[in-house]
């Protein structure tokens, strides 16, 4: 049984990029979810994605967006990035109506 | 919205004692999940328990337990004969179990520090 896979681990970027995180589900899990993390504080939710479909959405601005692909790996897209976007990513993979979660390792991003 | 609280933003343990971490939550549904994960400097969370609503009787998994008093809203963490490796940052959470989706609900965690 695979886990949670995400990458790149670590990434650099300048203000006002953009940047594409990848994280590769569970296998057998059909829901991805991504939370942001800020250095110290507990995880945020993004968004979560269900049959390629967004089906929630934390309190993220627009140029936060995801997919989610028919092997149920996702990618979370960052537009136009600010230093305040400099965090742990994490994703986590889930079945849905089922309330185990596998967690990635995340990836550390940070906006310079 | 629901809330989760983690009063304690540090704790430290002796090798072998136990020790309790804090959490409150905040909700208006009478159906949900609880959990406990632990996140070491690896980063990535690991699920330490969980707890339904539901059920009256407190989880238990190994050295781990939990104290889950429904009314007051208050789902503490007990560990026993602590271990060297259980050091890590310590976050509650909270999830429905009323509304579609399975966003979880974090507290800001509790960094446990275990002294040999």
């Amino acid at each position: 049984e695979t886990g949670v896979t995400q990458s790149p681990t670590h990434l650099i970027k300048t203000r006002g990029q953009q940047v594409t995180l990848r994280c590769s589900s569970q296998s057998g899990h059909n829901t991805v979810s991504w939370y942001q993390q800020a250095l110290g504080q507990g995880p945020q939710f993004i968004f979560q994605y269900y049959r390629e479909e967004e089906n929630g959405r934390g309190n993220f601005p627009p140029r936060f967006s995801g997919l989610q692909f028919p092997n149920y790996s996702s990618e979370l897209n960052v537009n136009a990035l600010e230093l305040d976007d400099s965090a742990l990513y994490l994703c986590a993979s889930s079945i849905t109506g089922v309330y185990g979660y596998t967690f990635g390792s995340g990836t550390r991003l940070t906006v310079v | 919205a629901q809330t989760v609280t983690q009063s304690q933003p540090e704790m430290s343990v002796q090798e072998a004692e136990t020790v309790t971490l804090s959490c409150t939550y905040d909700t208006s549904e009478s159906d949900y999940y609880l959990f406990w994960y632990k996140q070491p400097p690896s980063r990535q969370m690991i699920l330490v328990i969980r707890q339904e609503a539901y059920k009256q009787q407190n989880a238990t998994e190994n050295r781990f337990s939990v104290n889950f008093q429904k009314a007051a809203k208050s789902f503490s963490l007990k560990i026993s004969d602590s271990q060297l490796g259980d050091a890590a940052m310590y976050f509650c959470a909270y999830r429905s179990a009323e509304t579609s989706g399975s966003r979880l609900t974090f507290g800001e965690g509790t960094q446990l520090t275990v002294n040999p």
